[in-house]
């Protein structure tokens, strides 16, 4: 079945304590991005990346780190969590960064970091 | 600045009642316009798109939206609502630039129908 998996679904840390969001998707997609969604806010994008070895700051990536070293894979990374990241994340991938490809999403982590 | 507009948190419609939900997008060049649904604990699916074409377009579960350039909208539609279509839906733009494309999300409209 085409799908992008995360790993975990829910996680409660504590403030510092580093943690990766793992993501991986099984349709040999060019495109991979992640978002957090935070009621009233919708969607932000966080980072995205167009291809592997190639990623890009989007509109909140303050305290995210991200890594795509093979075309499946595009781990978010938290190295000092905040209370601040606490939210609902997403992460989607879709054919290639061009046209008007539909994205793909995962079924959702959700975070707290206490 | 771009962006993508939804006026309504939540919208509350009978049963067998058509259905609209409100979207604007302020963008610079030609955009493409999508409409994803989220069901409660799950992520988002796509509902469907406006690329080119057809002012009207059609996509699952009955769903249509109308495109309007000189308004700048793409409201979504459903002729007879049901109750399986309470959930958060999120209308979206693809912008693309020389090198790098982006998508701007709305903040959603949560939609529910009463039995």
């Amino acid at each position: 079945e085409a799908q992008v998996t995360q790993n975990p679904r829910y996680l409660i840390t504590v403030t510092g304590k580093k943690l990766t969001v793992t993501c991986s998707q099984n349709m040999n997609h060019e495109y991979m991005s992640w978002y957090r969604q935070d009621p009233g806010l919708g969607l932000r994008q966080i980072y995205y990346s167009m291809n592997v070895e190639v990623t890009d700051k989007g509109d909140v990536p303050e305290g995210y780190k991200v890594s795509r070293k093979e075309k499946r894979n595009f781990p978010l990374i938290l190295e000092s969590p905040s209370p601040n990241q606490t939210s609902l994340y997403f992460c989607a991938s879709s054919l290639s960064f061009s046209g008007a490809n539909v994205l793909t999403f995962g079924a959702g982590s959700r975070l707290t970091v206490l | 600045a771009q962006s993508v507009a939804q006026p309504e948190d939540q919208v509350n419609v009978a049963e067998g009642n058509p259905l609209t939900v409100k979207c604007t997008y302020s963008v610079s060049g030609n955009p493409y316009l999508f409409w994803y649904v989220q069901y409660p604990n799950r992520g988002l699916q796509f509902l469907l798109k406006y690329i080119t074409g057809d002012n009207l377009v059609k996509g699952s579960y009955g769903f249509e939206a109308e495109f309007n350039k000189s308004q700048t909208s793409f409201h979504l539609k459903k002729p007879s609502a049901l109750v399986s279509d309470s959930a958060l839906y999120f209308c979206a733009v693809r912008v693309l630039y020389s090198s790098a494309s982006k998508i701007i999300f709305g903040s959603g409209t949560r939609l529910s129908i009463r039995p």
